[in-house]
């Protein structure tokens, strides 16, 4: 059973350009948040896609944005992009209904986005 | 922001039981303690939860005090492989905390 996949793995952009990264989540899963993990920090909430809805959104600002697709999945893409912007952006899946609402996350290994 | 309060670091021996504590002072009548770790350049790993009985499964032991407001997760046997960043998170299973917010957890090295 694949768990959450991410690509790309590693990413170089320059300033002010715009990425998309991509998410499928584990099989069973129906919700993906996104977290971004600066170095030495622990993971940030950005935002959270329910039926191909935001339903919920941490403390990022609108050049962050992300989409849901039919089949689960998911993109995060950020525009103008910044020097600050480098991190680990990490996906996480899960099923929060019923008694699965008590599980944890299912995390994938991320993608490291290096801005210069 | 996250509501536990855990060690920046600690260390332990091989084949030794690994204690790690975790404060939360302000944990809500409806909210689990979970932990999560993380190997380096991996994503966090869920481990175990609890709501106010001690668990155990596969991986770690979790106890909680009778108050709520403090728990420990135990690794019986700790290997090198777990070395990690562990993260303890309160998180209700609905409405507003049941989005999974990580402080910056305890940095756990294994030594031979």
């Amino acid at each position: 059973d694949a768990g959450v996949t991410q690509s790309p793995t590693h990413l170089i952009k320059t300033r002010g350009q715009q990425v998309t990264l991509r998410c499928s989540p584990k099989s069973g899963h129906d919700t993906v948040s996104w977290y971004q993990q600066a170095l030495g920090q622990g993971p940030q909430f950005i935002f959270q896609y329910y039926e191909e809805e935001e339903r919920q959104r941490g403390n990022f600002p609108d050049r962050f944005s992300g989409h849901q697709f039919p089949n689960y999945s998911s993109e995060l893409n950020v525009n103008a992009l910044l020097l600050g912007d480098s991190a680990l952006y990490l996906c996480a899946s899960s099923f929060d209904r019923g008694q699965a609402r008590y599980y944890g996350y299912t995390f994938g290994s991320g993608t490291r986005l290096t801005v210069v | 922001d996250a509501k536990t309060t855990q060690p920046t670091s600690m260390d332990c021996a091989e084949g030794r039981a690994a204690n790690l504590p975790c404060n939360h002072s302000t944990i809500s009548g409806n909210e689990y303690v979970y932990w999560y770790r993380q190997i380096h350049s991996q994503g966090p790993q869920y481990i175990i939860h609890g709501l106010k009985n001690n668990e155990t499964n596969e991986m770690a032991s979790l106890i909680i005090t009778e108050d709520r407001k403090s728990s420990t997760l135990i690794l019986p046997h700790a290997t090198l492989r777990d070395t990690a960043v562990y993260y303890c998170i309160v998180r209700a299973p609905s409405g507003g905390s049941y989005i999974p917010t990580f402080g910056r957890g305890t940095s756990l090295i294994v030594h031979p």
